[in-house]
């Protein structure tokens, strides 16, 4: 069974430090696909990113990076230079592509505050 | 484009009561999805569909709940009867799968705001 594990419930830092929010998941499938969003306090899920199995790159957007290895199956995210605006829960999900079902299945989430 | 619409966006009902949850997808997707988030639990899908037809609702909690998609743009969960358990946020999500471009696999489900439900 697909499961994902977020194990830092909570992180706090200060404005401007980097911060890695970890992610582990685990999966028999072959093919599958991995997914970042963001929580605000103002609740909306907002979709961050999405990698497929095959694609091991890292990623790169903005102050945001995404570190996949499939060795250690885990999809780190990592925040430069945090901001106040930053502040949300984050989640990991993870979707496999046998079976046909397009179920997700999130992390637990993690409670990320950054203070000024 | 709008995204994911979803009302009302906050129900405040006594135990007992029927409650109708709506959701309107992003136009063009095939998929919809019905999530519930507490704390106890997390973020649960309760059901989806493929081009409005129900294809699994295995986390449906129980016979008190129900959902309903009856054409591309708008689909309902309903719990009837409500009772103060059922108190959470209910997201809808929708997605649109790119056969040639992904491999069959999955494309990214946006969400919609969410509804607050309480029961009292």
């Amino acid at each position: 069974a697909q499961k994902v594990t977020q194990a830092q419930t909570e992180i706090s830092v200060v404005e401007k430090e980097d911060v890695t929010l970890d992610c582990v998941y685990e999966t028999r499938d072959t093919t599958y696909y991995l997914f970042w969003y963001k929580q605000p306090p103002s609740g909306e899920l907002v979709f961050l990113i999405r990698r497929n199995s095959f694609d091991e790159q890292n990623e790169i957007s903005g102050r945001y990076s995404w570190n996949f290895q499939k060795s250690t199956s885990s999809f780190n995210f990592t925040i430069t230079a945090s901001q106040v605006v930053d502040s949300a829960v984050y989640f990991c999900a993870l979707s496999e592509s046998q079976g046909g079902s397009e179920k997700l299945v999130f992390g637990k989430g993690t409670k990320l505050t950054v203070n000024p | 484009d709008a995204g994911v619409i979803q009302s009302p966006r906050h129900e405040v009902t006594e135990m007992g009561q029927e409650v109708t949850l709506r959701c309107k997808p992003i136009s063009g997707h095939d998929y919809l999805f019905w999530y519930r988030q507490t704390m106890m639990r997390g973020l649960e899908l309760l059901i989806y569909f493929n081009n409005n037809v129900p294809i699994d609702d295995s986390g449906m909690p129980e016979d008190r709940f129900s959902a309903k998609m009856p054409n591309a743009s708008f689909s309902t969960l309903k719990i009837q009867p409500s009772e103060p358990r059922d108190s959470a946020v209910y997201f809808c999500a929708s997605s649109f799968r790119h056969l040639a471009a992904s491999k069959g696999g999955r494309d990214t489900q946006y969400f919609g705001p969410g509804t607050r439900l309480t029961v009292l």
